[in-house]
């Protein structure tokens, strides 16, 4: 049963950089793709990106100039950095696990349990 | 690129049916069956219960289906039980290779 588990400061400052890290348990991170979803408190859900282990990535567009999604597959985790935080992106940060068609992001499952990231001076 | 459209909320009574729907373009829900729908409990994770249009994961009761017609996808919820009251998301590939959610639809049983 594949597991994920997000870890990362809960309180980043406005321009700095948010530094996630999703540890994957019960299935190896070479096998599938991953990716980090977020959803702005009382808002919906935002797709930001997935990876392969071979550093294959995808982007939103409206993030991309912004985020850097990473793999360690030694640790077998993956991260993300979003550089130049505002207070737009606080948010609940989710890692999953993504099935792909076509080059492009399908769906996501299983999630994890998520993280709060508040941006505040 | 915008987010899919939903209603922001739809209720029913219990033993009743809903339909949520999910409209976006060509580009994305009416070019490809490639649409999913996520339930998310208050405080808790979303899960996924339709994926391809119309298929149910492991584990999904049957009282939850989809569907797709042109641009709009719909996802039916029979038999209403009260802990179905939730918030539900579409979700939709896109030609750019993207993937687009839905706002949220919150689902009120009465």
């Amino acid at each position: 049963q594949v597991q994920l588990q997000e870890s990362g400061p809960g309180l980043v400052k406005p321009s700095e950089t948010l530094s996630l890290t999703c540890t994957v348990s019960g299935a190896s991170i070479s096998l599938y793709y991953w990716t980090w979803i977020r959803q702005p408190p009382g808002k919906g859900l935002e797709w930001i990106g997935y990876i392969y282990y071979t550093g294959i990535t995808n982007y939103n567009p409206s993030l991309k100039s912004r985020v850097l999604i990473s793999i360690d597959t030694s640790q077998n985790q993956l991260s993300l950095q979003l550089n130049s935080v505002t207070v737009a992106d606080t948010a609940v940060y989710y890692c999953a696990r993504a099935a792909i068609v076509r080059g492009g992001a399908n769906y996501f499952d299983p999630w994890g349990q998520g993280t709060l990231v508040t941006v505040s001076s | 690129q915008s987010a899919l459209t939903q209603p922001a909320s739809v209720s029913g009574s219990p033993g009743q049916s809903i339909t949520i729907s999910c409209t976006g373009t060509s580009s994305d829900v009416g070019g490809y069956n490639y649409v999913s729908w996520y339930q998310q409990h208050p405080g808790k994770v979303p899960q996924v219960i339709i994926f391809d249009v119309s298929k149910r994961p492991a584990g999904v009761s049957t009282r939850f289906s989809g569907s797709k017609s042109g641009n709009t996808a719909s996802l039916t919820i029979s038999g209403l039980q009260a802990d179905d009251e939730a918030d539900y998301y579409c979700s939709s590939y896109t030609s750019s290779t993207t993937l687009l959610f839905g706002g949220g639809t919150k689902l009120t049983v009465l």
